[in-house]
């Protein structure tokens, strides 16, 4: 049964930093990858999405790597801004036929201006 | 325009009580899907419609029951509720049931009394 595991569960950093939000699963077998943004009472918006081939996918200060046999992803976020503050949740689509997504328990991230 | 929106935002209701929320995306995609994000952030899936075919429908009880009366509506029904059932239901949908980047709705929050 695949548990997608994030860490930390919380993070604080001053505004500028450069961050990394990790990301475990423990069934390698996945079709892809996806991060996701939640801010508070909303809904999720995803930010990346990496297929099982790849192993990494950028956009803007955004950089999202894949080592899918060791069952990790990372997310990288440059140059933190305090607009990036929300809840990162990363999840993997199954090969089982259905590709559903299982997601991440999710890290709580605070950028202090 | 709202890519998926959701009806009712709050619902709030007594125990034993039917209730339904209504999901609708006007992105013209051909899977739906239904979340539920429990007290602890975690979200986990419970059904999918591909094209008005359930596709995936993870364990859940009885009492919850979706409808896809066509593509761009997927509504769900809640039977007899019960005090675990308060959470944050959001609905989301895809291009395509292969593991796609999902869209999702701004969330209904049901609180069960």
């Amino acid at each position: 049964k695949q548990e997608v595991t994030q860490i930390p569960a919380a993070l604080s950093v001053p505004e500028g930093e450069n961050l990394v939000l990790n990301c475990s699963f423990t069934d390698s077998a996945i079709y892809n990858l996806q991060w996701f943004r939640q801010d508070p009472g909303k809904g999720l918006t995803s930010l990346l999405l990496i297929q099982s081939s790849q192993r990494e996918q950028t956009s803007g200060r955004l950089n999202a790597s894949l080592d899918k046999s060791s069952g990790r992803s990372t997310l990288y976020i440059a140059a933190s801004q305090p607009g990036d503050s929300a809840t990162y949740l990363c999840a993997v689509s199954d090969t089982s036929g259905t590709y559903k997504y299982i997601f991440g328990t999710g890290t709580r991230l605070k950028v202090l201006a | 325009d709202t890519a998926v929106s959701q009806t009712p935002k709050y619902l709030v209701t007594q125990m034993g009580n039917d209730k339904s929320i209504k999901c609708e995306q006007n992105l013209g995609h051909d899977t739906m899907y239904w979340y539920k994000q429990d007290s602890k952030k975690f979200l986990k899936i419970m059904f999918s419609y591909n094209n008005k075919e359930l596709i995936i429908n993870e364990t859940v009880p009885n009492r919850f029951s979706p409808k896809s009366p066509d593509k761009a509506h997927l509504n769900l029904h809640i039977n007899s509720l019960e005090l675990g059932d308060s959470a944050v239901y959001f609905c989301a949908s895809s291009q395509v049931s292969r593991g796609e980047t999902q869209y999702f709705g701004p969330g209904t929050r049901l609180l069960v009394l």
